[in-house]
């Protein structure tokens, strides 16, 4: 079993630039998180999906964050443009969703806007 | 609201002696708990949840976990602990609000240090 598999595991970009997360959940998981982390906001859940359906995006910063899900194995993060504030490690989990709740998170992005 | 606390953001514990790691929740109906560890530079690791029946609960590495409902608590505890546990460590519980949904509301995590 491969996990949740995410890339890049670190990426540094300039004020402005489009930053592109990346997220293949375990196979035949059908709910999908993506989450930040920082010290001094802690874990926040940005958003999820059930089925490659957005339900929940109340936790998106602001419209410069976007997140897709174009087939059940893989999703994007995309922030654009990118700000120092927004240095932070990014994780993405997965669920089976019925009956099984508890995700499984990925290894995380380490992003560093400068 | 729900809710999920962790009241300490820090225990330290000797290396050989039991220790605790305190949760506790607020949810309307049954509650699904959960704890996980996040060692440095690592995601966030599934260690043990309840759902129903016994109210002690067995995980990874030894931790179990015991599920309260008249304190409405679901500490953490291992019988002897290692340097290796030092880690952060999460309790969470299943959003139940608007409807059952798949997510889970994190509590802010407590550090354990386990000296040798």
């Amino acid at each position: 079993d491969a996990g949740v598999i995410q890339s890049p595991r670190h990426e540094v970009t300039e004020m402005g630039q489009e930053v592109t997360l990346r997220c293949k959940p375990i196979s035949g998981h059908n709910s999908l998180f993506w989450y930040r982390q920082t010290m001094m906001r802690g874990l926040e859940l940005l958003i999820y999906f059930n089925n490659n359906v957005p339900i929940d995006d109340s936790g998106m910063p602001e419209d410069r964050f976007s997140a897709k899900m174009p087939n059940a194995s893989f999703s994007t993060l995309k922030i654009q443009p990118s700000e120092p504030r927004d240095s932070a490690v990014y994780f993405c989990a997965s669920s089976l969703g019925t009956s099984s709740y508890e995700q499984y998170f990925g290894p995380g992005t380490r992003l560093t806007v400068t | 609201a729900q809710s999920v606390a962790q009241p300490e953001d820090q225990v330290n514990v000797a290396e050989g002696n039991p220790l605790t790691v305190k949760c506790t929740y607020s949810v309307s109906g049954n509650p699904y708990l959960f704890w996980y560890v996040q060692y440095p530079n690592r995601g966030l690791q599934f260690l043990l949840k309840y759902i129903t029946g016994d109210n002690l609960v067995k995980g990874s590495y030894g931790f179990e976990a015991e599920f309260n409902k008249s304190q409405t608590s679901f500490h953490l505890k291992k019988p002897s602990a290692l340097v290796s546990d030092s880690a952060l460590y999460f309790c969470a519980v299943r959003d139940m609000e608007g409807g059952a949904t798949n997510k889970l509301i994190f509590g802010t995590g407590t550090l354990l240090a386990v000296q040798p």
